[in-house]
C-alpha cells in the first residue's frame, strides 16, 4: 500500500465546477505539500501545510492531521486549472518526501 | 528570474554511454534534489544536498552519482545508462528543507535510453 493516496486519480469537469481533490497518508508527518504540474511537464509549488486551511486565490487546502487527510479545492474552475495536482508528504523525523501519483485535473469550457 | 533551470532538456542515450544533467539555480538555496518521475509513480528521490559540497542518497540512489561543487549547482552522473533509467528527472531547490516551505522545480529533463 502507498504511504500516499491520491483520489481521484483523474477528473473531468466543467468550466465553474467546484473541485475537490483528496490525499490521504498513513504515515505521520510533519508537513504536506500541494504541487500543481502543467501540461508542458514544469512544476509549480502551491501550498505547505501542517495544520488547518490556507487560500490562494481560487485555491484553499486544509488538512486534518488526526484523520491523516488534506484536501485541495478549486472554487470557479476555469480551463486554464487544467493540471496533475500532486500532494506530497514529508515524513516526520525524517528529511524525506513522499509523493503521490497525481490527480489528472482536465476542466472543459 | 531564472529560478531553477535544467540542461539539457531531452537527451537519447545508448545503452553503456554516460551523461550529466546539470541543475542551477540562482536564488541561493541551500537544499537541492534530483528526483525522476516515471508513469504511473510519484516523484522518487534519487539524491539530495544540503549545502555546497555535501550529497546524500535517496529513495533510488542506483546507477547515479552527483555533485555539488558550487553551491549553486548540482550534477547528476549516469555512467554507464541502462533502459531502466529513461524517465523524465526533475532538479529541486529549497531554501532550508523540505519542511520549510515552498520548492521550486526546474522544467525536467527527458531522457531516453535505447
Amino acid at each position: 500500500k502507498n504511504e500516499v493516496e491520491q483520489s481521484p486519480q483523474n477528473l473531468t469537469a466543467q468550466e465553474g465546477e467546484f473541485i475537490t481533490i483528496n490525499c490521504s497518508y498513513s504515515v505521520g508527518i510533519s508537513a504536506l505539500h500541494w504541487l500543481q504540474q502543467h501540461p508542458g511537464g514544469g512544476i509549480v509549488s502551491l501550498f505547505m501545510l501542517s495544520s488547518g486551511k490556507k487560500k490562494h486565490g481560487r485555491l484553499i487546502a486544509t488538512i486534518n492531521i488526526q484523520e491523516k487527510h488534506s484536501s485541495l479545492h478549486i472554487t470557479a474552475s476555469h480551463p486554464r486549472d487544467s493540471a496533475v495536482y500532486i500532494c506530497a508528504v514529508l515524513i516526520q523525523g525524517a528529511q524525506k518526501l513522499v509523493f503521490g501519483q497525481g490527480t489528472r485535473l482536465t476542466i472543459n469550457p | 528570474n531564472a529560478g531553477v533551470t535544467q540542461t539539457p532538456k531531452f537527451r537519447v542515450l545508448k545503452t553503456g554511454q554516460s551523461m550529466t544533467l546539470l541543475c542551477a539555480q540562482d536564488m541561493n538555496h541551500e537544499y537541492m534534489y534530483w528526483y525522476r518521475q516515471d508513469p504511473g509513480m510519484g516523484l522518487r528521490l534519487i539524491h539530495y544536498s544540503v549545502g555546497e559540497g555535501t550529497t546524500a542518497k535517496g529513495e533510488v540512489p542506483d546507477g547515479y552519482n552527483v555533485s555539488r561543487l558550487k553551491k549553486q549547482n548540482f550534477l547528476l552522473g549516469l555512467e554507464s545508462a541502462a533502459p531502466s533509467q529513461t524517465s523524465v528527472y526533475f532538479c529541486a531547490s529549497s531554501p532550508d528543507g523540505p519542511y520549510t516551505g515552498e520548492l521550486f522545480f526546474g522544467e525536467g529533463s527527458r531522457l531516453t535510453v535505447l
